[in-house]
This record gives C-alpha cells, sequence and structure tokens, in this order.
C-alpha cells in the first residue's frame, strides 16, 4: 500500500515549455487534490475533483489543467510555463470530501522554471 | 479576511522545555481544524483535527490542540520538545463558508536547540 505517490519528484523547466505532473493513489479514494505551496504562504489548492471523470477550479487555477481519467490517477499540466509556477506541488487524496475525511499527501514535485 | 493567522513564522525552543504554536481563525459557521506536520522535503502529515467534539483535543507523538471559540484560536502545545519535532507547522480551517475544502495558514518553522 504506497497511499500517494508523485511523478517526477523533481523537474527543471524552461520558460514556455510544457509538462504533466502525475498524482496517484491506491487507497480507492473519490476525491484528489493538487496544491502548491510557497514559502510564507502555505499550501494553495489549484484543482480538484470529486470522482472519476470530474474535475473542478480551486483558488489558483490559472495556468494549469488537469485530467482524472482513472480513479486513482489526477494529472496537473502545465501547457507554458512560467517563472511565476516555480513552487513545490503536492497531491492529496480522500475517500470524502469534509472535515471527518482525512487527505492524504503526497511526498511533492519540486518545479523550476527558468 | 484572512481564514487562518499562524502568528509566529518562526518559534525556536531547547530541546525539553515546551512548545506553544499560535494560531488564530476566522468563519462565520461552526469550523474544522486542524494541525499539519511537515518535516523537510517530506509530505503532509496529520497531527490532530477538531471537529465539534472535545475542545482539547490530543495527536500523535505528544502534541494538543485546544479549540477556543471565544478567542476564535487553535494553539498548539507539547510538554517538551524532542530534536525529531523540527518541522513546519500548519494550522488548517475547513467550514461551509470555504466549501468544506482545506485552507492553509503560512506555516510555523519549528526549531529546536540541544
Amino acid at each position: 500500500n504506497a497511499g500517494v505517490t508523485q511523478t517526477p519528484k523533481f523537474r527543471v523547466l524552461k520558460t514556455g515549455q510544457s509538462m504533466t505532473l502525475l498524482c496517484a493513489q491506491d487507497m480507492n479514494h473519490e476525491y484528489m487534490y493538487w496544491y502548491r505551496q510557497d514559502p510564507g504562504m502555505g499550501l494553495r489548492l489549484i484543482h480538484y475533483s470529486v470522482g472519476e471523470g470530474t474535475t473542478a477550479k480551486g483558488e489558483v487555477p490559472d495556468g494549469y489543467n488537469v485530467s482524472r481519467l482513472k480513479k486513482q490517477n489526477f494529472l496537473l499540466g502545465l501547457e507554458s510555463a512560467a517563472p511565476s509556477q516555480t513552487s513545490v506541488y503536492f497531491c492529496a487524496s480522500s475517500y470524502e470530501a469534509g472535515p471527518s475525511y482525512e487527505q492524504y499527501f503526497g511526498p511533492g514535485t519540486r518545479l523550476t522554471v527558468t | 479576511a484572512q481564514s487562518v493567522t499562524q502568528l509566529d513564522s518562526h518559534v525556536s525552543v531547547s530541546e525539553g522545555t515546551p512548545v506553544l504554536l499560535r494560531c488564530n481563525y476566522s468563519s462565520s459557521y461552526s469550523p474544522s481544524l486542524f494541525w499539519y506536520v511537515q518535516h523537510p522535503n517530506k509530505g503532509l502529515q496529520l497531527l490532530l483535527k477538531y471537529t465539534s467534539a472535545a475542545t482539547l483535543v490530543k495527536g500523535i507523538n505528544g502534541f494538543e490542540a485546544e479549540f477556543k471559540k471565544s478567542e476564535t484560536s487553535f494553539h498548539l502545545t507539547k510538554p517538551s520538545a524532542h530534536m525529531s519535532d523540527a518541522a513546519e507547522y500548519f494550522c488548517v480551517v475547513s467550514s461551509m463558508e470555504y466549501g468544506n475544502k482545506l485552507v492553509f495558514g503560512a506555516g510555523t518553522i519549528l526549531r529546536v536547540k540541544s
């Protein structure tokens, strides 16, 4: 039982390049989330999904797209990377939404855009 | 209005002395409150949560927090710090006001001196 895994762990991109971050969970959770973490700002929600085939915008969605084609996977895409997207990205999952259901976090992906 | 305010960005204590990490929240609805810990280069781990049951909540590794509605506070404490407690700690609120999503504070970095 690996929990929540993220691929890759580190990446360096040039401005304008594209990439996809992969999140996988093996807990049969319905809900999945992508956050970014910036110094002094905590974690901010980018996009989330309430089930296979569904996605929704979070607090800071601009410049990102997501897809949830399979229940266990949640992909985060950057079509044209910008230096402002340099951050640490965390994926999380939960069985349901709401405070009674713990969100489980992956180890993070550190992305640098030059 | 800031939904979660962690009053100290850095706290430094000596090993064996008490730890106090302060958090104030704002919510028009009954909130759920959480503390998460992040060790260097790791994902986030849930320490404890308050979801309208007992106001004094005990978590893992000897940490506890008290929900004080009159003061809108949820401070995290531990009687005796251990070197392994050195990490970043996040206070998090969830309520209907925020769509039942997690809203993170900016984080407090705890340093433990030997």
